[in-house]
């Protein structure tokens, strides 16, 4: 299995913009989570999903961010507009079910300026 | 009070030292429990399971004490390659991640 596959791997953009992050989890995996990194609050849980379903989005900072996961192989995360305190490495997760280890894509780097 | 917390570190020891590091948390309800590693600029990695009778995997060994809510770990011998990010991770209601404790072994 080629594990949580992420794409882009590294994103620059200008503030206002719209970006789309993108997430493939391991086949057969029943949740999927999104994460966010800073050096200043560390990982932080934005979203999590159950068999596409989301579950719990206290996480989500704001309503600029959306996450979709239309089927069981892809989920994205919208963040309309973005701003320069988005910048941080996003990093989406699987694991097979509740409870259980979670497999981490290689995240995404996201600049905003 | 923050459900997962760890010492941040860092910890800078010899190579083949022996260094512990605890993870306090605060969901007493809390079911499953993991060491994860994360290098620099990537992603984390599982690196073990903590069971309640404790478990040995090589030169790391993890604790998991229920009564006082913390979880250890333990690397003997360390290595060079064992330079990295530590993490803490707590299952309650949802994974919960400690802020991590840095480890630079160095020659």
């Amino acid at each position: 299995d080629a594990g949580v596959i992420q794409s882009p791997r590294h994103e620059v953009t200008e503030m206002g913009q719209e970006v789309t992050l993108r997430c493939k989890p391991i086949s057969g995996h029943d949740y999927l989570f999104w994460y966010r990194q800073t050096m200043m609050r560390g990982l932080e849980l934005l979203i999590y999903f159950n068999n596409n379903v989301p579950i719990d989005d206290s996480g989500m900072p704001e309503d600029r961010f959306s996450a979709k996961m239309p089927n069981a192989s892809f989920s994205t995360l919208k963040i309309q507009p973005s701003e320069p305190r988005d910048s941080a490495v996003y990093f989406c997760a699987s694991s097979p079910g509740q409870g259980d280890e979670q497999y981490f894509g290689p995240g995404t780097r996201l600049t905003v300026t | 009070r923050k459900e997962v917390e760890q010492d941040p570190g860092p910890f800078n020891v010899p190579e083949g030292a022996t260094v512990a590091f605890n993870c306090t948390y605060s969901n007493s309800a809390s079911q499953s429990f993991f060491w994860y590693r994360q290098d620099c600029r990537k992603e984390p990695k599982l690196l073990m399971s903590v069971y309640s009778s404790g478990n040995e995997d090589g030169r790391f060994t993890a604790q998991l004490n229920r009564a006082s809510q913390y979880i250890s770990l333990l690397i003997r011998d360390s290595k060079l390659s064992d330079s990295a990010t530590y993490l803490c991770v707590v299952n309650g209601n949802d994974m919960r991640f400690g802020a991590g404790t840095r480890l630079t072994v160095k020659p």
